[in-house]
């Protein structure tokens, strides 16, 4: 079966560094997604993963493990503004279809 | 291009109607997608276009769910006899495998089923 889970809720100090981290279980994999989202607004893409290893993007980076079925997204430096839900999504066999993780609300304090 | 565009915004509508939205998706971009999003969950997948193709559906899709892209541009996904469990965010979707591999996403239909 395919299964995504990452924590439901995570909280983080303004300036701190946090990971969120996703496990994936699917029938076939090509890449791993992350995505953010603000409350009541669409997913904006932040990052794709199809090699093992960290791959960095400004205060965003994101890691996979292929054969661990395991990702995370970590975040330096953050911001009031980085409060949002954080999706994973598996990519699948087939290159088209996604299966989602239910997101990781990221909540900053001052 | 603005990106990715749908209509309406919000929809509110009585059980048993039929409502039908509009995606119209970055000009360039010859995939498109549906997904159904709830409160607290990540999008759920509905259907995949390719060009005018549909070339995946979601088995959780009953059947009075339909949609079509009749000339592989904009897309419209149409729910007949509505239920309340249908409310939720519908959200629209483009990408191109010449770029790299994101998807677009529109601002999203809410629907409100009363």
């Amino acid at each position: 079966g395919q299964n995504i889970d990452q924590p439901t809720e995570m909280t983080a100090t303004e300036g701190a560094i946090v990971q969120i981290n996703c496990t994936y279980q699917t029938s076939g994999f090509n890449g791993l997604f992350w995505y953010q989202q603000h409350a009541g607004e669409a997913p904006t893409f932040l990052s794709y993963n199809v090699l093992d290893g960290l791959e960095e993007k400004g205060r965003f980076s994101s890691f996979l493990s292929r054969s661990k079925g395991y990702s995370y997204l970590l975040l330096k430096e953050l911001q009031m503004k980085d409060s949002a839900s954080y999706l994973c999504a598996a990519e699948m066999d087939s290159n088209y279809q996604l299966i989602w993780g239910a997101g990781t609300k990221l909540i900053i304090k001052p | 291009d603005t990106g990715v565009s749908q209509d309406p915004r919000h929809k509110i509508t009585k059980r048993g109607q039929n409502v039908t939205f509009r995606c119209d998706p970055i000009s360039e971009h010859n995939r498109l997608y549906w997904y159904r999003q709830t409160l607290g969950q990540g999008p759920e997948f509905l259907t995949y276009f390719q060009n005018e193709a549909q070339l995946e559906k979601s088995r959780l899709l009953s059947d009075r769910f339909s949609a079509e892209r009749p000339k592989g541009s904009f897309s419209t996904l149409e729910i007949q006899r509505t239920e309340q469990g249908d409310s939720a965010m519908y959200l629209c979707a483009s990408s191109t495998r010449d770029s790299d591999y994101e998807q677009y996403f529109g601002p999203g239909t809410r629907l409100t089923v009363t």
